[in-house]
């Protein structure tokens, strides 16, 4: 099956420590994004890659950084800036189409 | 001003109604136009994808594009419960970013 992973589900977050988001795809898609999502609020922007080894800021990307070492993967990194974290973050691909396919989520939750 | 405006509701109706929804948005350079169903606590799943202006139709599901208005809209014919969800506006001009709606939320009465 095709599709996009996000591990974990649930990921619980110590004040001062630095937490990652996997999201792997195996659509072969070139781009791919990471978005955050706030009760009552559209998805927002943190970080996108249209291809390997390079990546750009979204509209949010204070606190959050990425890296693209590969294709089929683009973990988010929620760092200690990151002051107000909690949210459901989603990971998406993008097809040549111009289509994008989202991942199921990650919740995190500050302790 | 947001660029992407969408009614957040919520939208309640009984099973078998026409379910209208509907964004409007400010940056005429958009040209694809999307419509994305979620699902508490899940991600968004792609329901319709349109190209400039004009109707496209997929089962229950209509979508509307009024480039002249600056307006798009969704209809879902004959409610099924299961359609209760949030509905997700989203477009782009001719490159990787798109701009989403808040979304809609509507429950469908059984």
């Amino acid at each position: 099956d095709g599709g996009i992973t996000q591990s974990p589900k649930y990921l619980f977050r110590k004040e001062g420590q630095n937490v990652t988001l996997s999201c792997e795809q195996n659509l072969n898609h070139d781009a791919m994004y990471w978005y955050r999502q706030d009760p009552g609020q559209g998805l927002r922007l943190i970080y996108y890659s249209q291809i390997v080894n390079d990546f750009q800021k979204g509209d949010i990307a204070e606190g959050y950084s990425v890296s693209r070492e590969k294709k089929e993967s683009f973990p988010l990194t929620v760092t200690s800036a990151q002051k107000n974290p909690t949210a459901f973050y989603l990971c998406a691909s993008m097809s040549l189409q111009g289509t994008q396919y989202f991942g199921p989520g990650t919740r995190l939750l500050v302790l | 001003q947001k660029e992407v405006e969408q009614d957040p509701g919520p939208l309640s109706v009984p099973e078998g109604a026409i379910v209208s929804l509907n964004c409007t948005y400010s940056n005429s350079a958009f040209q694809y136009f999307m419509w994305y169903r979620q699902y508490s606590r899940k991600g968004p799943e792609l329901l319709m994808y349109t190209y400039s202006s004009g109707n496209k139709e997929d089962g229950r599901f209509t979508a509307q594009v009024d480039k002249s208005s600056k307006y798009i809209s969704l209809f879902i014919r004959d409610s099924q419960p299961s359609d209760s969800a949030t509905y997700l506006c989203a477009m782009k001009e001719n490159d990787y970013k798109l701009s989403f709606g808040a979304g809609t939320t509507v429950t469908v009465r059984a």
